[in-house]
């Protein structure tokens, strides 16, 4: 069946650090891709997504590039922020359903 | 806010006992989800129905039924809970039954004591 991976968290990073956060996945067919963010005490917000290999998704300074040769998505930013503090999950959607499998999610911190 | 409405916020409650979680979707959204977030599992599909229709199901447990009302609410029941249930529960809500963007409500933590 279909599954993600993600890299385990929590990350730590100082503000204005790089960020990569790994995702992969398993899929049949050509999956959609996505990455969700979930702020403390909140529902998960749609960061960015690709639907085809070779697209990238962008938004809020982010970006993630779609990887069919080694089937993954990772998430990057060039410099965080304290308020990109969150848990970031990635998640894909196959065929003609909009049902979304997730990954386990990353936690990241971020300190002054 | 994403237009997704879910009741209660919280809910504590003792093994073996039934509870009802709600949600109303964003105007307009046909279809609605139902996850469950726990530690031990992640977040998991439960169920999806489009339009008062059962359209896709996941890893529910057959305590758990869901169903979506004429004015497009809809509810997941949860009976004779466990410790094991407790977990935030999301619904989601998306325009059609496939192919578009959902979006989550707040989420219904339930605690199983």
């Amino acid at each position: 069946g279909d599954s993600v991976t993600q890299m385990e968290g929590p990350v730590t990073l100082s503000e204005e650090a790089f960020l990569t956060i790994n995702c992969t996945y398993t899929a049949t067919g050509y999956p959609s891709l996505f990455w969700y963010v979930q702020y403390p005490g909140e529902g998960l917000q749609l960061l960015l997504k690709a639907t085809k290999a070779d697209d990238k998704g962008s938004n809020k300074g982010f970006e993630a590039t779609y990887r069919k040769e080694t089937t993954s998505f990772h998430l990057e930013k060039g410099s965080v922020q304290v308020s990109d503090s969150a848990v970031y999950f990635c998640a894909l959607r196959t065929g003609g359903g909009n049902k979304l499998t997730f990954g386990t999610g990353t936690q990241l911190k971020v300190e002054l | 806010d994403s237009g997704v409405t879910q009741t209660p916020k919280h809910l504590i409650t003792a093994t073996g006992q039934r509870v009802t979680l709600r949600c109303s979707p964003r105007s307009g959204d046909l279809s609605v989800y139902w996850y469950q977030q726990s530690l031990d599992q992640g977040l998991q599909f439960l169920i999806q129905y489009y339009n008062g229709e059962e359209r896709a199901k996941g890893n529910i447990l057959e305590r758990f039924s869901a169903q979506q009302f004429p004015d497009l609410h809809s509810e997941l029941n949860l009976s004779s809970l466990e410790l094991g249930d407790s977990a935030l529960y999301f619904c989601a809500s998306s325009v059609s039954r496939s192919g578009t963007e959902a979006f989550f409500g707040q989420g219904t933590r339930l605690t199983v004591v």
